[in-house]
């Protein structure tokens, strides 16, 4: 069954360099997605991306974050100086539509920041 | 701001049992809804879904109801195995919230224990 892939599966990067989470979303899908999971806390809506633009982005979203699919199957999410509090589970989903159709989650990539 | 709600943190069913998860939403305009099993170190893995057009959902053990007078939907799962054990996670989506990739908005969880 396909699915979303995410490397690397955990990134430690010292507080104010810049990190690179990187995703393989299914082969047959238009839409991509990032959310976030700080420990304990639910998981975040932070951008939806479709036609090579992005579609909807959440609060959390601000300048720090940007988003690319630098060709036809990766799709990237960089934080330009990370944070303490960027430390969390960040997850990738993809869906083939945007209308009533699942999103399908990749496993996440552990961003630690020290 | 919690628009999606699940108010038990954990759940213990004895297996063979029925296991009936539960999650409110405040949002009004949620149209589609979802349910997601999360097994740790993994991601979020689809499981059943509801229009809001619609008041049940059925695939296999797992059936979902939809009460949008109660702002209120249910996961049943029958019989309840070892394996079901898993964070789950009611989700649901707000057509109108953006410019069309809609982002899911998440509960916070419930940890259902499936019990020998």
């Amino acid at each position: 069954e396909p699915e979303v892939t995410q490397t690397p599966s955990h990134q430690v990067t010292q507080m104010g360099q810049e990190v690179i989470l990187r995703c393989v979303p299914i082969s047959n899908h238009l839409y991509f997605y990032w959310y976030r999971q700080i420990l304990g806390q639910k998981v975040e809506f932070l951008v939806s991306f479709y036609n090579n633009e992005i579609s909807e982005k959440s609060e959390i979203f601000d300048d720090q974050f940007s988003v690319e699919r630098p060709d036809g199957s990766n799709f990237t999410l960089k934080i330009r100086s990370t944070k303490l509090e960027d430390s969390a589970m960040y997850f990738c989903a993809s869906s083939d539509t945007s209308s009533n159709q699942p999103q399908h989650f990749g496993d996440g990539t552990r961003l630690s920041i020290l | 701001d919690q628009q999606v709600k699940q108010n038990s943190p954990s759940l213990s069913v004895q297996e063979g049992r029925i296991s009936i998860l539960n999650c409110d939403y405040t949002n009004s305009m949620f149209d589609y809804f979802l349910w997601y099993k999360k097994y740790p170190a993994e991601g979020p893995t689809f499981l059943i879904s509801i229009s809001s057009i619609k008041d049940k959902n059925e695939d296999g053990r797992f059936t979902v109801f939809l009460n949008k007078s109660a702002k209120h939907l249910s996961l049943h799962i029958v019989p309840s195995q070892p394996g079901d054990s898993a964070v789950y996670f009611c989700a649901a989506k707000d057509p109108y919230s953006g410019g069309g990739a809609d982002g899911l908005t998440f509960g916070k969880g419930t940890h259902l224990i499936i019990q020998p």
